[in-house]
């Protein structure tokens, strides 16, 4: 069974400056997938960024990027510039690649809650 | 706005209760997945159903089930509720392929269940 860890229950940051929450996984599976889901205040999730394992090269989305080392399995996120708005719960999320791509649930890791300072 | 709707937003029933919670995946996507976030359990994946099939199943419990209609929106039955059910129930949909993101999952708002 794969299971998602996130060790830092709670991080803070001042505005403007970069923080990296850490997340690590643990699976015999080659092809899947990770992605990082941001839940503010509101509950909503809302998708930060995603990365397939097979690719070499970490993602990034504007001010979010990751460190993906598989052999490591560990995907940690990286956010620049923090904004007050990034003020959320932080889930990392695993979820294998079936060979017939439609049984694909995830596993979430426990959370991290970020709080941006002014 | 992921697309994903979800009805109702809030509802509070008593224990014994059956209540029934609606999804409607974003257009075109044909997986629907079922979540619940609760304080002391973190986000627990339910059900996957693909295409009207059920595809996945996670740690549901019997007393709840789920159906996918030929429309592809999905309800989620909840019956003999307990206090410990009172939860953030999500739906997300995907489009379910093989690659180029389409096993993205997309959540909807969630429905706040409250069990008296």
């Amino acid at each position: 069974a794969q299971t998602v860890t996130q060790s830092q229950p709670e991080m803070s940051v001042q505005e403007a400056e970069t923080v990296t929450l850490s997340c690590t996984y643990d699976t015999s599976e080659n092809n899947y997938y990770l992605f990082w889901y941001k839940q503010p205040p509101s509950r909503q999730m809302i998708l930060v960024i995603r990365q397939e394992a097979y690719k070499q090269q970490n993602a990034t989305e504007n001010r979010f990027s990751v460190n993906f080392q598989k052999a490591a399995k560990s995907f940690s996120l990286k956010i620049s510039d923090s904004q007050l708005g990034d003020t959320a719960m932080y889930f990392c999320a695993f979820m294998k690649l079936s060979r017939r791509g439609n049984n694909n649930d995830m596993r979430f890791g426990a959370g991290t809650r970020l709080t941006v300072k002014p | 706005d992921s697309g994903v709707t979800q009805t109702p937003k809030h509802l509070i029933t008593a224990t014994g209760q059956r209540v029934t919670l609606r999804c409607s995946p974003r257009s075109g996507d044909l997986s629907v997945y079922w979540y619940q976030q609760s304080l002391d359990q973190g986000l627990q994946f339910l059900i996957q159903y693909y295409n009207g099939e059920e595809r996945a199943k996670g740690n549901i419990l019997e007393r709840f089930s789920a159906q996918q209609f030929p429309d592809l929106h999905s309800e989620l039955n909840l019956s003999s509720l307990e206090l410990g059910d009172s939860a953030l129930y999500f739906c997300a949909s995907s489009v379910s392929g093989t690659s180029g993101g389409q096993e993205t999952q997309y959540f909807g708002p969630g429905t706040r269940l409250l069990v008296l």
